[in-house]
């Protein structure tokens, strides 16, 4: 049973395309957390968000809480945001179910 | 610019060695993490520590120790290398659940 679950595993886009990755979670929580990694291993956290929507740049997250449901949508996709996005959601204070990552690849 | 350093980027180890993968932040953040990530599973916990001398185990604490006897250093162990733990090793820490995590730049160990 996993208590975060991401869709699609993987996601192929041209250039210019509008994407969205989705994170269902089956926990109460007071936050859900986006990430990132790059090829070559490092993780950085895109967002942390408990309601509504947050936009960094051309990345959106949005989150209902009532529905257990978060999306990240990238607008104007470039072949740099080819990574794997993971959502990250806390238990017991201060630990994190993760979902097992979405992987990006953004062809020219 | 905060940050989450870990020693070594790749690692080669043999089997039966004993193997040390230390992790330094500059936040003074309580918590720290080490997990493990393989393809498929995502990340899973191997131990943490919201404190100084204190460690949890996580979901795969088996074949592996920690330390931490400085706030700012936590450092995971495997006592006896075994291939089965030839994965990408990341470093996390955080000041609690509801902020942010940061993370290390990950270690790639091979197990031969």
């Amino acid at each position: 049973k996993n208590e975060v679950e991401q869709s699609p595993q993987n996601l192929t886009a041209q250039e210019g395309e509008f994407i969205t990755i989705n994170c269902s979670y089956s926990v109460g929580i007071s936050a859900l957390h986006w990430l990132q990694q790059h090829p070559g291993g490092g993780i950085v956290s895109l967002f942390m968000l408990s309601s509504g929507k947050k936009k960094h740049g051309r990345l959106i997250a949005t989150i209902n809480i009532q529905e257990k449901h978060s999306s990240l949508h990238i607008t104007a996709s470039h072949p740099r945001d080819s990574a794997v996005y993971i959502c990250a959601v806390p238990y017991t204070g201060n630990q994190f179910y993760f979902g097992t990552g979405t992987s990006l690849t953004v062809i020219p | 610019d905060v940050k989450v350093t870990q020693s070594s980027r790749y690692l080669v180890k043999r089997t039966g060695e004993k193997v040390f993968l230390e992790c330094v932040q500059d936040m003074d953040h309580e918590n720290m993490f080490w997990y493990r990530q393989d393809p498929g599973l995502g990340l899973r916990l191997i131990y943490f520590s919201y404190d100084v001398k204190m460690k949890e185990k996580g979901d795969i604490p088996e074949g592996y120790s920690v330390s931490r006897e400085k706030k700012e250093r936590f450092s995971l162990i495997l006592e006896s290398a075994s291939t089965n733990q030839t994965s990408m090793y990341l470093c996390a820490s955080s000041h609690g659940a509801v902020t942010e995590a940061f993370f290390g730049q990950g270690t790639r160990l091979t197990v031969v």
